[in-house]
């Protein structure tokens, strides 16, 4: 199945540092979407990147996407204790399914 | 607020039991997805509608049913539970249920199912 999987499976960083997380997925996608989970909580859109953009920014979010890799980065830059949570990718296939990887947990410490 | 409403929050029920999961999705949009995440299988996908009509199909049960109403809200029905159906189950929606770049899905805040 077109299911991303993200790298690391979990990331702790002190806050101020950045934090860059992976994502990598099987076949030809559509466009790239990054989510955002906090701890037993609904997922939040962050950011969508289209299958023709290489890099994309907002805020303290920047989003790079590798066709040819089949991969995507998500970089916070500058991270916070807020931003603890747990981060996944989600590829759309040609069809009309998201798929979801198994996400990143992240932990800035303050 | 993604605009996805989810009752109920919370659920404890019985093994052998059945339940209704319901969702009201954003205004405008057409297309439901239902997910369940635990905490073994992640976020998996269950089923889409998209104004009415099932879309497609992913790792849904048989003891599992979904249906999207004339108004668009759906719900998701859950019968002869088992421990293994502990999980969270989250509605999204989103505007367009067709290939457009561009489509967002926003999710709702999920329903606690708990077998006990």
């Amino acid at each position: 199945s077109q299911q991303g999987e993200e790298d690391p499976q979990a990331l702790s960083i002190q806050e101020g540092e950045n934090a860059t997380m992976n994502c990598s997925y099987k076949t030809s996608i559509n466009n790239l979407q990054w989510y955002r989970q906090n701890s037993g909580r609904g997922l939040v859109h962050l950011i969508l990147i289209r299958s023709n953009e290489r890099e994309k920014h907002s805020g303290r979010l920047r989003v790079t996407l590798d066709t040819s890799k089949k991969s995507s980065s998500l970089l916070i830059t500058a991270s916070r204790a807020a931003d603890t949570a747990s981060y996944f990718c989600a590829t759309d296939d040609r069809g009309n399914q998201f798929y979801f990887g198994t996400g990143t947990s992240l932990t800035v410490i303050p | 607020d993604s605009g996805v409403t989810q009752t109920p929050k919370h659920l404890i029920t019985a093994t052998g039991q059945r339940v209704t999961l319901r969702c009201s999705p954003r205004s405008g949009d057409l297309s439901v997805y239902w997910y369940q995440q635990s905490l073994d299988q992640g976020l998996q996908f269950l089923i889409q509608y998209y104004n009415g009509e099932e879309r497609a199909k992913g790792n849904i049960l048989e003891r599992f049913s979904a249906q999207q109403f004339p108004d668009l809200h759906s719900e998701l029905n859950l019968s002869s539970l088992e421990l293994g159906d502990s999980a969270l189950y989250f509605c999204a929606s989103s505007e367009s249920g067709t290939r457009q770049a561009g489509n967002t899905i926003y999710f709702g805040e999920g329903s606690w199912l708990t077998v006990v």
